[in-house]
């Protein structure tokens, strides 16, 4: 599959844990996006990278989350000391930069917080 | 940020109608402007996108309008059948991709 994956597909952690998900985009990719999407609601947007460069953080988005691409291919977003209201779908997608081209995205990282 | 407004939330349609579903965006600097459909448990994927250099742009039964000036953009679907019952998304983008909140199509066959 050369498609945007994401590891893992579930996650159940429990309350104050930290947790990480990964992203590994289309190869010829260079614009990798994070998402979170709750039911029946439109994929949020969280962060966005340009290579290596994140070129925009969600004003939404609390001080725990924090992304990464340190080498512009694949990305890391991290949930510190989560909470329930954090249990969500995290997608990622990816797309060729410069803007104006179809963004493919991963299946998910199911987030459960108990 | 861009903010993008969808509506309706839901819409339920018989087969063969038509079905069309709204935008608005509110930043200007947005180029780029993608629908996706979402079937239940599958990730999002495009169906048509449009820039902002065109107006209107057809995929067979599927077509969607681009008006600059008044910032909103629409999806219609013609001819609809039961198999494009999903929950459809806008997006404008200007380098950043930001969603609606999505319509949830239905058709009743």
């Amino acid at each position: 599959d050369t498609g945007v994956s994401q590891d893992p597909r579930h996650k159940i952690t429990k309350r104050g844990q930290n947790v990480t998900f990964r992203c590994d985009p289309i190869s010829e990719h260079n614009r990798l996006y994070w998402y979170r999407q709750t039911l029946g609601q439109g994929p949020e947007f969280l962060t966005y990278f340009q290579n290596e460069a994140q070129l925009e953080k969600s004003r939404l988005l609390s001080d725990r989350f924090s992304a990464e691409r340190p080498k512009g291919s694949f990305s890391t977003l991290e949930i510190q000391r989560t909470e329930q209201g954090d249990s969500a779908m995290y997608l990622c997608a990816s797309n060729l930069g410069g803007g104006g081209t179809e963004a493919f995205f991963g299946q998910g990282t199911r987030l459960t917080v108990v | 940020g861009e903010n993008v407004e969808q509506h309706p939330s839901t819409l339920s349609v018989q087969e063969g109608d038509s079905a069309v579903i709204k935008c608005t965006y509110s930043d200007s600097a947005s180029n780029y402007f993608p629908w996706y459909k979402q079937e239940l448990g599958k990730r999002p994927q495009l169906i048509i996108d449009i820039r902002s250099n065109v107006g209107e742009k057809k995929d067979q039964r599927i077509a969607v309008t681009l008006n600059k000036t008044a910032k909103h953009f629409s999806l219609h679907i013609t001819e609809t059948q039961p198999e494009d019952s999903a929950v459809y998304f806008c997006a404008a983008s200007r380098g950043d991709m930001r969603f609606g909140a999505g319509t949830r199509l239905t058709v009743k066959p």
